[in-house]
């Protein structure tokens, strides 16, 4: 089926330890997008790419580094992780002007 | 920056009754686009439908209409004939769309809506 396709979907990591998520989406879209969801608090932008080969900071950007590898992929990777980056990330993906974002299953991140 | 406010964290309703969501939000801009995502449990984000703010026409899909006010920046979700596969968290989302290339969504803060048997 197309659509957004993350992995891992859980880890579990320990404070100090890197971390790269991956996503990947067949839906040939130009835009990507990376979230992290936390109780409460709605969906926040971390970091997005608008195109190959671009990258911009989002919401909040710190902490994280993002590599837009082609079209296709768009990875978030943690340095150094720490407990408050503990969230779920979601990845996302859309045509472009005013349309819908398509997400992915996320990834559960748990850092002790 | 914009602002996406959802002012009720939970709701409830009857199965087979409607349920009205509310959301406002801050924006300077006259472009752009409104969304509402469902979460069940599963943690997927789902689309449920999507409003473009140049169009006064209200945006339905099946059971689910909107109630757009562009002035009073509201975006109001109504569900009809609530089923129990509704139960699950709601977002407001904004998209500006004057700024070609950092369309970026801004999410509310979601309402968890229970479907009462």
């Amino acid at each position: 089926n197309a659509g957004v396709t993350q992995t891992p979907k859980f880890q579990v990591l320990k404070t100090g330890q890197s971390m790269t998520l991956q996503c990947a989406q067949d839906m040939n879209h130009n835009s990507m997008y990376w979230y992290r969801q936390d109780p409460g608090m709605g969906l926040r932008l971390i970091y997005y790419s608008a195109s190959e080969g671009t990258t911009d900071k989002g919401e909040v950007p710190n902490g994280y580094n993002v590599s837009r590898l082609n079209k296709r992929e768009f990875s978030l990777r943690l340095e150094s992780a720490a407990p408050s980056q503990t969230s779920v990330y979601f990845c996302a993906t859309d045509r472009g002007r005013g349309q819908p974002q398509h997400f992915g299953d996320g990834t559960r991140l748990s850092i002790l | 920056a914009q602002t996406v406010t959802q002012s009720q964290p939970e709701m409830s309703v009857q199965e087979a009754e409607t349920v009205t969501l509310s959301c406002t939000y801050d924006t300077s801009e006259s472009d752009y686009y409104l969304f509402w995502y469902k979460q069940p449990p599963s943690r997927q984000m789902i689309l449920v439908i999507r409003q473009e703010a140049y169009k006064q026409q209200n945006a339905t899909e099946n059971r689910f209409s909107v109630n757009f006010q562009k002035a009073a920046k509201s975006f109001s979700l109504k569900i009809s004939d609530s089923q129990l596969g509704d139960a699950a968290m709601y977002f407001c989302a904004y998209r500006d769309a004057s700024n070609f290339g950092n369309e970026k969504l801004t999410f509310g803060t979601g309402t968890r809506l229970t479907i009462i048997p």
